[in-house]
């Protein structure tokens, strides 16, 4: 069974620091998805990940994707206060011939303080 | 703006009364997705359509059914609902996984 496992859960910044969300998984899969949550809001697309040693930036946000370790990370740099929001990864499971079915991690809340 | 459209917003039944949750995508998707989310919890594939005329079981389908009325419109109905229903429903569409998924901006539903 996959099983998606961030850490931490909860994380309180100090604006201008740096931090780093971990994201591990249980089986093979060649697709990573992160994503923002801002509260009562639907969830915005960050990054696709596609493969072994893929990173991608946007702006402050960093992501990595390691298969061999079944490891993603999403490294925060220079944190300021608009980067407030829970953050999801998400593993596609890719059975059944199907998109979409993907098993989400329970999100890290990020907060990040003055 | 082009994207995820879902109806309504919110919504407060009765234990037993049913509803059908609405979607519809104008991005010409083939592939739509009603996912769960509740309190601490990622979100959870509750049923998926593939393509125009197929549905299937994600990961929390009991209790919930599903109808993909065409390309657009992929609709989540529950029969009798349950207070362990209550939850926030995502709809969301993709047409190449190499791309991501749209989400909608949600139904949060309560079942009292």
């Amino acid at each position: 069974e996959l099983k998606v496992e961030q850490n931490p859960l909860f994380l309180s910044m100090q604006e201008g620091k740096n931090y780093t969300i971990y994201c591990n998984y249980s089986t093979t899969s060649d697709r990573l998805y992160w994503y923002r949550q801002d509260p009562g809001k639907s969830l915005e697309s960050l990054f696709v990940l596609l493969s072994n040693g893929a990173v991608k930036q946007e702006g402050r946000l960093m992501a990595s994707l390691d298969t061999k370790a079944r490891l993603s990370t999403l490294h925060i740099t220079a944190a300021v206060h608009d980067l407030s929001a829970t953050y999801f990864c998400a593993v596609d499971r890719g059975y059944g011939g199907s998109q979409g079915n993907l098993i989400f991690g329970k999100g890290t809340k990020l907060s990040v303080k003055p | 703006n082009a994207g995820v459209t879902q109806t309504p917003k919110f919504q407060v039944l009765k234990t037993g009364q049913s509803m059908t949750l609405q979607c519809a995508q104008d991005m010409n998707h083939n592939s739509m997705y009603w996912y769960r989310q509740d309190p601490g919890m990622g979100l959870r594939l509750i049923y998926y359509s593939a393509s125009e005329g197929t549905t299937d079981k994600g990961e929390v389908p009991n209790g919930y059914n599903v109808s993909r009325l065409n390309k657009r419109e992929f609709s989540l109905r529950l029969e009798s609902a349950a207070p362990s229903q209550t939850s926030v429903y995502f709809c969301a569409s993709s047409e190449d996984r190499n791309y991501g998924y749209t989400f909608g901006s949600g139904t949060r539903l309560t079942v009292v």
